[in-house]
């Protein structure tokens, strides 16, 4: 079974933190990887994709660990419109994406 | 910006009826695509659609599910007799290239009720 899993936490970071989720996943012919950011009962939303390189976009960073399997997000000064919860998502076929559960963030002033 | 947009925001139907939701995609998309997300769980895939076919579909998606474009605009999915389980948001999504490459851009969903 292709999975993703995350732990759901919630994290409650105060605002200026940084914060770092991960993410395991089963597939290794796996070949594409992102984070999507969904906010309470909303659509899930593509924060970025992840490269074997690493890629940063201001205050986030993503890593992809291709040996291990494993997924990470880094998100530097927090901020309270970061609160949301955090999709890592998969590539598990032609054209299909397996979502993990998501990890819940909770920045307070 | 561009949007997925679907309708109705929600619906509530009986159990047993049938029900279609409606999406209309990103006007030069090819990739479409169906999720859903019962509440407190994940998003699960339950069909892609490309050239006027299905794709791609899940274990989800049963003989209870179908997909249709009726013209160049629209994307629906029907559930022929829903049962109480199907009670969900179902997301609509579509991508310019193959989705599980670049991504998608979702619409903001259908909550289906069945009760």
């Amino acid at each position: 079974r292709k999975e993703v899993e995350q732990d759901p936490g919630p994290f409650n970071v105060p605002e200026g933190a940084t914060v770092a989720f991960n993410c395991t996943y089963s597939n290794s012919a796996s070949q594409s990887f992102f984070w999507y950011r969904q906010d309470c009962r909303k659509e899930p939303k593509l924060l970025m994709s992840v490269y074997s390189s690493g890629n940063e976009d201001g205050r986030f960073t993503a890593q992809l660990n291709r040996a291990s399997q494993y997924i990470s997000l880094l998100i530097r000064d927090s901020k309270l419109s970061d609160s949301a919860t955090y999709l890592c998502v998969v590539n598990s076929g032609y054209s299909t994406l397996t979502f993990g559960k998501g990890t819940m963030l909770l920045v307070s002033p | 910006e561009p949007e997925v947009t679907q309708t109705p925001s929600h619906q509530v139907t009986q159990m047993g009826q049938e029900v279609i939701l409606r999406c209309v995609p990103i006007s030069n998309h090819l990739y479409f695509y169906w999720y859903r997300q019962i509440l407190g769980q994940k998003v699960e895939f339950l069909v892609s659609f490309y050239n006027n076919e299905i794709s791609e579909k899940s274990e989800i998606f049963d003989d209870q599910f179908s997909v249709e474009r009726p013209d160049g605009s629209n994307f629906t999915l029907k559930i022929r007799s829903t049962k109480l389980e199907d009670s969900a948001m179902y997301f609509c999504a579509s991508s310019e290239g193959q989705g599980a490459l670049v991504g998608y851009t979702f619409g903001s969903g259908t909550r289906l009720t069945v009760v």
